[in-house]
């Protein structure tokens, strides 16, 4: 079946223009979570959705990011007034259940310029 | 506060010797736990995890991990290592109180023929 995907595969913008990331998770799958990776780390959390519901936003970094997934499917997340410190991998990942495995998408490769 | 520690960058091993990719946690609570590999330009794949029930659990390509609760531990081993399990391997936590994962930095693995 069809796993995790996300678009655009690379973004490059530069300073100050916003962007947004998709995500489409694995069909019915309830919860939905974002990431961000730098090379050769772990992810660091950023957010995550059960159905349309925003459950946790700890991990975003500040007021310019921005998530949502109004139908309890797609997601989008959105960075405004981008700056170079933004440049990552973003990986989204979905499970069918709230503590269960996450699969993850092969990610948005976002470069700020 | 939670957190995942493993403590080696990189894991040598020889093809056809046994492999131990440590990882040690902290967390109040039950701990979920899973194992995730990361091939070069790849998204992360689900190994194994640990919810409850039997210490040692079985995973993908024959990989297994042993849940230690007195060490705080979840090793990841495999009897027999193939140049094809070369790669970045992650140990990640849950405490069952948000789905949010976290992260250990990672473990590269070098598979010798």
């Amino acid at each position: 079946g069809a796993g995790v995907s996300q678009s655009p595969r690379y973004k490059v913008t530069k300073r100050g223009q916003d962007v947004a990331l998709r995500c489409d998770p694995i069909s019915g799958h309830v919860s939905l979570y974002w990431y961000r990776q730098a090379l050769g780390q772990g992810p660091e959390f950023l957010t995550y959705f059960n159905y349309e519901a925003q459950q946790d936003k700890s991990g975003l970094p500040n007021d310019r990011f921005s998530a949502e997934r109004p139908e309890g499917s797609i997601s989008t997340l959105t960075i405004q007034r981008t700056e170079q410190r933004d440049s990552a991998m973003y990986r989204c990942a979905s499970s069918s259940r709230e503590f269960g495995e996450q699969y993850f998408g092969p990610g948005t490769r976002l470069t700020v310029t | 506060a939670q957190s995942v520690a493993q403590p080696e960058d990189q894991v040598n091993v020889a093809e056809g010797n046994p492999l131990t990719v440590k990882c040690t946690y902290s967390v109040s609570g039950n701990p979920y736990l899973f194992w995730y590999v990361q091939y070069p330009n790849r998204g992360l794949q689900f190994l194994l995890k640990y919810i409850t029930g039997d210490n040692l659990v079985k995973g993908s390509y024959g990989f297994e991990a042993e849940f230690n609760k007195s060490q705080t531990s979840f090793h990841l081993k495999k009897p027999s290592a193939l140049v094809s399990d070369s790669a970045l391997y992650f140990c990640a936590l849950t405490s069952g109180n948000t789905g949010k994962l976290i992260f250990g930095q990672g473990t590269t693995l070098q598979v010798k023929p």
